[in-house]
């Protein structure tokens, strides 16, 4: 089974500023099969980003995916009020089973 | 646009059976494999498994013995039965598509999700 462990816990950063969110992969992603959603409270997950850095369809470019094999990195370009939230990844490179990081907070300062 | 809609048994007793089904509406059936995933506050997302249109299914080696999922072509709907639930299982279950084939390769990211069913187990 790949880990997937993801860092910060949490984050605190200011309306404009950028963020930048870690997935470390216990194991080679094959065809960086990543993928990155945003949970706000009472919702369900929304995909952001699928193949380590494409987005989704409706997805603003204020986010955006890197990285490959075992470091992956989601960035937010601006922070809007409405992205803090918490932010899942998700590897599918290497099934059953498919596994989520534990999320990372991210939260207004 | 795609919608899923998913129902079932919230309140559950120890040794009891968790049954949950899902409605999809709005898209293609046929072409996905269709997952369930479950959160807790403790463990996070923890996906349970898929199955597609031909029956096909996946289990998370970690809850296989006690899961079993089906599919209803005709309804357009697939279901999740979890058996000798306990405290543990307690949890928010989401429905969700999954799997798309390209080739011979799945790609297994979730784009549409349902709401949510929050599940409880207590004596």
């Amino acid at each position: 089974e790949i880990v997937l462990t993801q860092s910060p816990g949490t984050l605190s950063l200011s309306p404009g500023e950028r963020a930048t969110l870690s997935c470390k992969a216990s194991q080679s992603l094959s065809n960086n099969f990543l993928a990155w959603y945003q949970q706000r409270p009472g919702q369900a997950p929304r995909l952001l980003i699928f193949g380590a850095s494409i987005r989704a369809t409706g997805i603003p470019d204020r986010f955006s995916g890197s990285g490959s094999g075992t470091d992956f990195t989601l960035t937010i370009s601006t922070l809007e009020p409405e992205d803090f939230a918490f932010y899942y990844c998700q590897q599918y490179a290497n099934s059953p089973p498919i596994t989520f990081g534990q999320g990372t907070r991210l939260e207004i300062k | 646009q795609l919608q899923l809609q998913q129902w079932g048994s919230g309140m559950l007793k120890p040794s009891e059976t968790l049954s949950l089904t899902c409605a999809v509406y709005g898209g293609s059936f046929n072409t996905f494999y269709w997952s369930w995933v479950r959160q807790t506050p403790e463990k996070g997302l923890e996906w349970i498994g898929e199955i597609n249109y031909n029956g096909i299914i996946n289990y998370n080696p970690s809850l296989k013995s006690r899961v079993t999922m089906s599919v209803d072509r005709s309804n357009n709907q697939f279901s999740l039965s979890l058996s000798a639930v306990t405290a543990a299982d307690t949890a928010m279950y989401y429905c969700a598509r999954g799997g798309r084939m390209v080739g011979v390769t799945i790609y297994s990211f979730f784009d549409y999700w349902g709401q949510g069913t929050q599940v409880t187990v207590s004596s």
